[in-house]
């Protein structure tokens, strides 16, 4: 079946500009899972949808950043004002159950995000 | 708080060589541990997975990774690595609670000498 989907696969934008990036989880997956990676370095968690629970903004990392679930299906990742340092890949995972301890994520491909 | 380190932050080797790659975690309690493999070009894929049972989990392409619950640690190997091993691997870790995240370590980049 389809995997966890991502784009745009590579954004270009100047400084300042805002900008959304959308992820299409695996149907049926109840989580959903947004990380930043940036060059050389793991994965950063930014925010984790379940289900119909208040997602967990835990790991954004500023007012700037902010993330929307419709249901159980497409997510979006908007950053506001963008600086350099926002520059990396944004990952999105799903998964079935992020509440079950034997829960497993499935990884998009990723949005290389340049701010120039 | 939970944690997870991979100290070998890049690894050359030849074809052909056998490969460890250290992972050890940090959490008081149960876990799941999982190793991913970012190929170049390509996304994040899962390569194996430990939730019970035997500690020693064998995932795809011939990799294998031991559960040493009183080492904290998660080791994957590989006797014989190819050149198309190439990649970051990345270590993770998941506490046995709903309320736990999966928690990332930094990854190790693997560089096959043909």
């Amino acid at each position: 079946g389809a995997g966890v989907s991502q784009s745009p696969s590579n954004k270009v934008t100047e400084k300042g500009k805002d900008v959304e990036l959308r992820c299409d989880p695996i149907s049926g997956h109840t989580a959903l899972y947004w990380y930043r990676q940036r060059l050389g370095q793991g994965l950063e968690f930014l925010i984790y949808f379940q289900g119909n629970s208040a997602p967990d903004k835990s790991g954004l990392p500023s007012d700037r950043f902010s993330a929307e679930r419709t249901g159980e299906s497409v997510s979006t990742l908007t950053i506001q004002r963008t600086q350099q340092e926002d520059s990396a890949v944004y990952l999105c995972a799903s998964s079935l159950d992020g509440d079950s301890s034997t829960d497993t994520q499935y990884f998009g491909p990723g949005t290389r995000l340049t701010v120039l | 708080a939970q944690s997870v380190s991979q100290h070998n932050h890049h690894v050359i080797l030849s074809e052909a060589a056998s490969l460890e790659l250290g992972c050890n975690y940090s959490y008081g309690g149960t876990v799941n541990l999982f190793w991913y493999v970012q190929y170049p070009g390509q996304h994040l894929q899962l390569l194996l997975k430990y939730f019970s049972g035997d500690p020693l989990v064998k995932g795809i392409k011939g990799f294998e990774a031991e559960f040493i619950k009183s080492k904290f640690s998660f080791n994957l190997r590989k006797p014989s690595v190819q050149w198309s091993d190439t990649a970051e691997y990345f270590c993770a870790v998941k506490g046995y609670s709903s309320a736990s995240k999966i928690i990332f370590g930094s990854g190790t980049r693997l560089s096959i000498r043909p």
